[in-house]
């Protein structure tokens, strides 16, 4: 299957600082890329969703303003953190659409990053 | 709102127990049904895509049903490396983002 890269896989921060997570479609043009959290043992929950080329669509309750989403190439994504607290830990999982690789909606996703803000 | 509910939430079975885990959904337009394979601190892996009632696909021990209304994904034979937790998921025609709607998942556990 298609592969989609995510880095770092694991991260820490200080509280009130910045971090970015890069998510990259090794393989395959993504138009459209997704960014998820997920924490303990629960669903995933989509944050946003990122178009290359224009600004991504914020999921309800989604600080757009906080969690600051460039999708400046058809392979690459990036979700910046800003001012990170400790609530924001989580695992970050990014996602791709590959619209040309035989079915029309195959999704895949990235390894993930864990975030934990100290 | 795209709703799944995915049942059981964990399943303990011995070494080459078949069994079934079920993915009820609620969605305005069904785009899509996937389902998806998640080990422990790692990203969801791909498994199926179903687009329309009655279509069934495979992969090896696995297997995934739709209807109208849920999928299956049966197991057949399972080793101890099928344990996980097995993910489903939902993308609907509705506005908005075109994102998943994922449940919970259902923590599968082969013991040897």
């Amino acid at each position: 299957g298609a592969v989609v890269s995510q880095h770092p896989s694991r991260v820490i921060c200080k509280s009130g600082t910045s971090v970015k997570i890069e998510c990259r479609s090794l393989d395959f043009q993504a138009t459209t890329m997704f960014w998820y959290r997920q924490f303990p043992k629960q669903s995933l929950m989509l944050m946003a969703t990122s178009n290359e080329g224009s600004k991504a669509t914020y999921e309800q309750g989604v600080e757009k303003d906080k969690f600051l989403i460039n999708h400046a190439s058809l392979t690459l994504s990036t979700l910046t953190v800003t001012s990170a607290h400790p609530e924001d830990s989580s695992f970050y999982i990014c996602s791709a659409r590959d619209i040309l690789r035989g079915l029309p909606n195959t999704i895949y996703f990235g390894e993930g990053s864990w975030l934990t803000v100290v | 709102e795209d709703q799944v509910t995915q049942s059981p939430e964990a399943l303990r079975l011995q070494e080459g127990e078949s069994s079934s885990l079920n993915c009820s959904y609620t969605v305005s337009g069904l785009r899509g049904l996937f389902w998806y394979r998640q080990d422990p601190g790692k990203g969801p892996e791909f498994l199926f895509t179903l687009y329309s009632a009655g279509e069934e696909k495979e992969k090896e021990r696995l297997k995934a049903t739709l209807t109208k209304k849920e999928s299956f994904l049966h197991i057949t034979a399972p080793k101890p490396e099928d344990s996980a937790t097995y993910l489903c998921a939902v993308q609907g025609a509705g506005g908005g983002a075109d994102g998943l709607t994922f449940g919970k998942g259902t923590h599968l556990i082969i013991q040897p």
